[in-house]
């Protein structure tokens, strides 16, 4: 079975410039998430999907990030305009079904992105 | 907002020496789960754990839930540099939010 697949790996941009990353969950799989993994931090919830529709943005950062899955599918996470802040490693994971608990979230290499 | 300490941030142990890790929280949690994440890869999972009190062993990984669902533990017998890592353990709560801990980076020497 395929994992979660994420591109690009790396990712070097200057701020206030625009940046995208790609997400491919497992097939299947209706639940999404994007998480922001600062150095040294455990991930932190960005944006959840279920399906296409949006379950939790709270902590997503709506100024300047947005996310979208639009066919329920693949996804997409934006950041415009970047600040050195952003600097991390977003990691995209995916999970089978809505409801029991143990399913587990299988996770992608994630993509690191370093503004300078 | 739902938050897990975990503590040590660090621990740097040699080899054969036992080390435990804790999850704690404010919160109660429908399960708890542990990872753990190596260099330049996503986080993998070690275990699950949902009823209050409960222990899983995965060979010389020992997984503690307790009693009332806020706070965990993980240990871990004569380790081996191979169970070097960064180890997360994250809350999972309604709608299926998982939450994070800031994670506890284990450097075992040989």
């Amino acid at each position: 079975e395929a994992g979660v697949a994420q591109s690009p790996r790396y990712k070097i941009i200057e701020k206030r410039q625009s940046v995208a990353f790609w997400c491919n969950p497992i097939s299947g799989h209706a639940t999404l998430y994007w998480y922001q993994q600062i150095l040294g931090q455990g991930p932190k919830l960005l944006i959840q999907f279920q399906n296409n529709g949006v379950v939790d943005d709270s902590q997503l950062p709506k100024d300047r990030f947005s996310a979208e899955r639009l066919k329920g599918v693949d996804s997409t996470l934006k950041i415009q305009p970047a600040k050195l802040e952003d600097s991390a490693v977003y990691l995209c994971a995916s999970r089978k079904t809505f409801g029991t608990a143990n399913h587990e979230a299988f996770f992608g290499q994630g993509t690191r992105l370093t503004v300078v | 907002t739902q938050l897990l300490e975990q503590s040590p941030q660090f621990l740097s142990i040699q080899e054969g020496e036992n080390l435990t890790v804790y999850c704690n929280s404010s919160s109660v949690f429908s399960s708890l789960q542990w990872y753990r994440q190596e260099p330049g890869e996503g986080p993998v999972l070690l275990v699950t754990v949902v009823t209050g009190g409960e222990v899983k062993k995965l060979k010389r990984l020992t997984f503690q839930f307790g009693d009332a669902r806020k706070d965990s533990s993980l240990h871990i017998t004569a380790a081996q540099p191979g169970d070097t890592g960064l180890y997360l353990c994250a809350g999972r709560a309604a709608g299926n939010k998982l939450t994070f801990g800031g994670g506890t980076r284990v450097l075992v020497k040989p």
